[in-house]
């Protein structure tokens, strides 16, 4: 499969849970991104790879930890979400300065 | 500290119509202003960019730095121009992409 893709599509857990989302690109880009899309709000950048090294931290809570075992993978590991943090999470792939690839996001409501 | 505004949260012309869409923007370096769409039930894409001066089904949108704006014309809206366009920006030497909150366009038959 090519371009952007994110699994699972919806998630639905528990305040206590843990659980990950994941984005995989096949487009051979050296840079990744999470995004979060929140209602009425514009989106927010949260974490940024660029050939595996993370560099950029959006002030995000430690609640969510990214991990990017390689130029093709990135995940974002969730563990005691608040109801608040329930919001559609966008990856997206780029090679430095182009054009940003997205996913088509993972849902994830916070209970 | 860098932001993207797009004033109109929602937007509703005739087909054939004229439409602007607005973004204003702050910044204090030489911004890469973008435009992404997001069709129903599609996923987030590109529509253009400000350094490739190109029209994108018929739309065109010129960097005014004067103004900080980049607002999204087209002369004539069609139907299949229905959909969540954002307005994003890119400092000098990053990466990453800053939006706007978006502008629904209806494009009434």
């Amino acid at each position: 499969e090519t371009g952007v893709t994110q699994t699972p599509r919806h998630l639905v857990m528990g305040m206590t849970n843990k659980k990950s989302l994941k984005c995989e690109q096949h487009l051979g880009h050296n840079a990744m991104y999470w995004y979060k899309q929140s209602a009425k709000k514009p989106l927010e950048l949260m974490f940024v790879y660029n050939f595996k090294e993370q560099t950029e931290n959006n002030s995000v809570p430690s609640r969510f930890s990214p991990e990017c075992p390689n130029s093709s993978h990135l995940f974002l590991h969730l563990h005691t979400l608040q109801p608040e943090d329930s919001a559609l999470y966008l990856c997206a792939s780029s090679q430095s300065n182009g054009e940003l690839f997205f996913g088509e996001g993972s849902r994830l409501t916070v209970l | 500290a860098q932001r993207v505004t797009q004033p109109e949260k929602l937007l509703s012309v005739f087909k054939g119509a004229p439409v602007e869409l607005k973004c204003n923007y702050s910044y204090s370096g030489s911004p890469e202003l973008f435009w992404y769409v997001q069709y129903s039930r599609q996923r987030l894409q590109l529509l253009l960019r400000h350094i490739s001066r190109e029209s994108i089904k018929g739309f065109t949108a010129d960097l005014n730095k004067g103004e900080t704006s980049f607002h999204l014309k087209k002369p004539f809206a069609q139907e299949e121009d229905s959909a969540m366009y954002y307005c994003a920006l890119r400092k000098t030497g990053a990466n990453n992409l800053f939006f706007g909150t978006g502008t629904r366009l209806t494009v009434i038959p």
